[in-house]
C-alpha cells in the first residue's frame, strides 16, 4: 500500500463546477499535511496547509480526518487557471527530518 | 530573490557517464533534498541533509551520491548513468521543521540517459 494515495483522475470540468479530491495516507505518526499545485512541466508549490479543524482559502477548503487518515481539497467555482496537478503531502511520521510523503497527484483540468 | 535554482534545466547522458547536477538556495535553510519525479510515481526522495556537512538516503538512493559541503549548495552525483535514471529531479529546501515544514522547490533538471 502507497504512504499517501490519490485518484488520479484526470478530472475534466466545466468552469464554474465545484470538484473534490481524496487522499489517505497511512502513516498514522504523521502531523503535518499539505496540497501542493503542480503546472505542468513545472515544479511543486506549496497550495496550503491541512489543519485539523478545515481551513479555507478563498475558493479553496481542505479538510483532515486524523480518525479516518483522510485529506481533501474542494475548489468551487473553477477556473481555466485552476487546471493542474494537485499533490497531497504529508510528513513522514514523527521523524524530525523534514521528509515529505507525495501523492501521485490528481489532475483536473477545468474547460470553457 | 533567487530561491532555490537548479543547473543544468536538461542533460542527455549516454549510458555509463556521469554528471552533477547543482542546487543552490539563497533562503538560508537547513534542510534540503533531492527527488525524483517519474509519470505516474509522484516525488520520490533520493537523499536529503538536514545541514551542511551531513547527508542521509531517502526512498530511492541507488545509483545516487550527494555531498553539502556548503550550506546554500547540495549536489546530486550520478555515477554511471542508466537509462532507469531518465527522470525529471527537483531540489528543495526548507527551514528548521516547524509545524508547516513547507518545502521550495526549484525548477528542476530534465535528464535522459541513452
Amino acid at each position: 500500500r502507497k504512504e499517501v494515495e490519490q485518484d488520479p483522475g484526470p478530472f475534466n470540468v466545466p468552469e464554474g463546477a465545484t470538484v473534490a479530491f481524496n487522499c489517505t495516507y497511512s502513516n498514522s505518526a504523521s502531523q503535518s499535511f499539505f496540497w501542493y499545485r503542480q503546472d505542468c512541466r513545472k515544479e511543486p508549490k506549496l497550495l496550503m496547509s491541512v489543519y485539523s479543524s478545515g481551513n479555507e482559502d478563498g475558493r479553496f477548503t481542505a479538510q483532515l480526518n486524523r480518525a479516518s487518515q483522510y485529506i481533501s481539497l474542494l475548489i468551487r467555482d473553477s477556473k481555466l487557471s485552476d487546471s493542474a496537478t494537485y499533490l497531497c503531502v504529508v510528513n513522514a511520521g514523527s521523524s524530525n527530518t523534514g521528509k515529505l510523503i507525495f501523492g501521485q497527484g490528481t489532475t483536473l483540468q477545468v474547460k470553457p | 530573490n533567487a530561491g532555490v535554482t537548479q543547473t543544468p534545466k536538461f542533460r542527455v547522458l549516454k549510458t555509463g557517464q556521469s554528471m552533477t547536477l547543482l542546487c543552490a538556495q539563497d533562503m538560508n535553510h537547513e534542510y534540503m533534498y533531492w527527488y525524483r519525479q517519474d509519470p505516474g510515481m509522484g516525488l520520490r526522495l533520493i537523499h536529503y541533509s538536514v545541514g551542511e556537512g551531513t547527508t542521509a538516503k531517502g526512498e530511492v538512493p541507488d545509483g545516487y551520491n550527494v555531498s553539502r559541503l556548503k550550506k546554500q549548495n547540495f549536489l546530486l552525483g550520478l555515477e554511471s548513468a542508466a537509462p532507469s535514471q531518465t527522470s525529471v529531479y527537483f531540489c528543495a529546501s526548507s527551514s528548521l521543521p516547524g509545524v508547516a515544514y513547507e518545502q521550495y522547490f526549484g525548477p528542476g533538471t530534465r535528464l535522459t540517459v541513452t
